[in-house]
């Protein structure tokens, strides 16, 4: 089945240690994304991959870090210096370029206390 | 930078009744995206629309984009149950590849 993975599903982590949520996609698409989603607040775009080896900021990119190593994969890591950590991630992935849908991942519910 | 408004926040309807939400954008775009998300799930895509004056119908559901691609409509017919979810509005500008995302309006049907 071709389709894109985020684990886990539930995250918990002490605050203070950093964490790394993954995402990997086997639909062949150039493009990666990461957004954030709290109550009320709609989907907010932290970052985003073009092609592997490159990856730009989104809307609110402090406290976060990302890699893009691999086409398949685009891992997120959530650092101590994220003020407000808990919420719920979403990846996703997209043709290169404007005008292409977005495939999501199931999304990650990270709790940090 | 751009923004995209979504309004209303939140609708509560009785199911048959209509339904719609409008999306606004403080600049032109290129193309709008619609999804819907049902609770506890993830935003799965509807639709595109990529011309200005673009209608499309999907069933009971109508996509509007305006003629200035600065806003867009969908508007669910006779809704139902299933129509439950949170429906987002996601925009290119002419410039970027990032979407923009409306907050989304929630819509609860109750029968």
């Amino acid at each position: 089945d071709g389709g894109i993975t985020q684990s886990p599903k539930y995250l918990f982590r002490k605050e203070g240690q950093n964490v790394t949520l993954s995402c990997e996609q086997n639909l062949n698409h150039d493009a990666m994304y990461w957004y954030r989603q709290d109550p009320g607040q709609g989907l907010r775009l932290i970052y985003y991959s073009q092609i592997v080896n490159d990856f730009q900021k989104g809307d609110i990119a402090e406290g976060y870090s990302v890699s893009r190593e691999k086409k398949e994969s685009f891992p997120l890591t959530v650092t101590s210096a994220q003020k407000n950590p808990t919420a719920f991630y979403l990846c996703a992935s997209s043709g290169r370029g404007q005008g292409y849908e977005q495939y999501f991942g199931p999304g990650t519910r990270l709790t940090v206390t | 930078g751009q923004q995209v408004m979504q309004i209303p926040q939140y609708q509560h309807v009785q199911e048959g009744e209509d339904f719609t939400t409008y999306c606004n954008s403080s600049t032109t775009l290129s193309n709008i995206q619609w999804y819907k998300q049902r609770p506890g799930g993830h935003p799965v895509f509807l639709i595109q629309l990529v011309k200005s004056g673009e209608v499309k119908k999907q069933k009971r559901l109508t996509f509007q984009f305006g003629e200035a691609k600065k806003n867009s409509s969908l508007h669910i017919t006779a809704t139902q149950t299933t129509d439950v979810g949170t429906y987002f509005c996601a925009g290119n500008s002419n410039s970027g590849y990032a979407l923009n995302f409306g907050k989304g309006t929630s819509l609860l049907v109750t029968p």
